[in-house]
């Protein structure tokens, strides 16, 4: 069965340095999602992204955070200047479709600490 | 704005019993519901999704919710559980034609299934 994946699982980085985590979505699905879960708490909506634009951001996604689909197959967040408050489970997503089958397809996350 | 409530934080069952994880929602427009699963050092699953169709949803692993529009809830059960179902366990709402599909969580309920 296809699956997005994700790299790397696990990434520690120091505070101010920058990070890309990289994600592969299931290759018929045109919609990319970011979401983050900081320990302890529930899993927040960063970005929505559709035909290389984003389509819609939460307060979080700030001018630190970017994402970019550099090609056919990869989806990448970037954070600028990491901090502390970083430090998060990164789960990016993708769906076929917006309307209809609504299911996003889950990957198995990465792991950002911060130090 | 939608939102979504779970109202517990933590479920524990002895294994061959009924469980029963709650959920309410708050949503402007016709709700989709997912419930997700997430086991220890995994990514978030689908375990089935309510889209405005049959009101009892059946999902994977014996899993199934009831969508009940007049108490705003999409209750998780399942008639007996098994060892394997220890896990965190999210309801999620996203808002079928406000034209925003992103997920929002509700906080989590652990699952802890006693031998």
């Amino acid at each position: 069965e296809p699956e997005v994946t994700q790299t790397p699982s696990h990434q520690v980085t120091q505070m101010g340095q920058e990070v890309i985590l990289r994600c592969v979505p299931i290759s018929n699905h045109l919609y990319f999602y970011w979401y983050r879960q900081i320990l302890g708490q529930k899993v927040e909506f960063l970005v929505s992204f559709y035909n290389n634009e984003i389509s819609e951001k939460s307060e979080i996604f700030d001018d630190q955070f970017s994402v970019e689909r550099p090609d056919g197959s990869n989806f990448t967040l970037k954070i600028r200047s990491t901090k502390l408050e970083d430090s998060a489970m990164y789960f990016c997503a993708s769906s076929e479709r917006r309307t209809g089958n609504l299911e996003q397809y889950f990957g198995p996350g990465t792991r950002l600490t911060v130090t | 704005a939608q939102s979504v409530t779970q109202l517990d934080s933590h479920v524990s069952v002895s294994e061959g019993t009924p469980v029963l994880l709650r959920c309410n929602y708050s949503s402007s427009y016709s709700p989709s519901l997912f419930w997700y699963v997430q086991h220890p050092n995994k990514g978030l699953q689908l375990l089935l999704k309510y889209t405005s169709a049959a009101t009892l949803v059946k999902g994977i692993n014996g899993f199934e919710a009831e969508f009940k529009k007049s108490e705003t809830s999409f209750h998780l059960t399942k008639p007996s559980a098994h060892m394997s179902d220890a896990a965190e366990y999210f309801c999620v709402v996203t808002q079928y034609g406000a034209g925003s599909y992103q997920l929002t969580f509700g906080k989590g309920t652990k699952l802890s299934v006693i031998p």
